[in-house]
């Protein structure tokens, strides 16, 4: 069955420092894949997604992600956190459904 | 362009009583998705429209859960009657279709069941 790990509950990092969050899939093909953010509060919104092609992918707020078949990950980085990147951080695989991981918790000090 | 609407955002009943939640799309969007968000969990679906067709509803609980989306646009979840363990957090999203592979979420409906 499709599946979505993310084995991070929560991560701590300064303002500054760089970011990466882990994410790993289990899916037959090449899945759609997607990174959502949450704020407290608020409902998630799309950080990025990738389909097929350039496997090192874009997405808002200066973050990107790199899909990496070999290794069944696609893991998101930020090179500089800011403080109001605090939130929670989901990553999800589409097959003929959105299928979430637990999420990660990210905590910024100044 | 106004978000996906949902309401209440809160709402706090007693156990065996009935609550329902409403959700309005972003306007054009075909496909309207009711989640279930447990504390410390990812959302996982509870069903799928396209249009008013509910085309996913495999994990619905059918026996206390209920929904609809007449003509197309706007959807209702039901619960009758709550049960403790239904205390969550239920999102609607929305997007233009299934192949979009971009959903829109709205705020959510926190519900605490006593």
């Amino acid at each position: 069955a499709q599946s979505v790990t993310q084995p991070d509950i929560h991560i701590t990092v300064s303002e500054g420092a760089s970011l990466e969050l882990r994410c790993n899939y289990s899916y037959g093909a090449t899945p759609y894949l997607f990174w959502y953010v949450q704020s407290p509060g608020q409902g998630l919104q799309l950080l990025l997604k990738y389909f097929s092609g350039d496997t090192l992918v874009q997405g808002i707020k200066g973050f990107e992600a790199e899909f990496k078949r070999s290794q069944s990950s696609f893991n998101l980085r930020k090179p500089s956190v800011h403080w109001s990147d605090a939130a929670e951080y989901f990553c999800a695989v589409d097959t003929d459904k959105l299928i979430f991981g637990t999420g990660t918790r990210l905590q910024v000090f100044p | 362009e106004a978000g996906v609407v949902q309401s209440p955002r809160y709402k706090i009943i007693e156990k065996k009583q009935p609550v329902a939640f409403w959700c309005n799309p972003i306007s054009g969007h075909n496909t309207l998705y009711w989640y279930l968000q447990n504390l410390g969990q990812g959302p996982e679906l509870l069903i799928r429209y396209e249009n008013e067709e509910a085309v996913d509803d495999s994990q619905l609980p059918k026996d206390r859960f209920s929904a609809e989306r007449l003509k197309g646009v706007d959807s209702t979840l039901k619960i009758q009657p709550a049960e403790l363990g239904d205390s969550a957090v239920y999102l609607c999203a929305s997007s233009l279709d299934q192949t979009s592979g971009e959903l829109f979420f709205g705020e959510g409906s926190r519900l605490t069941v006593l």
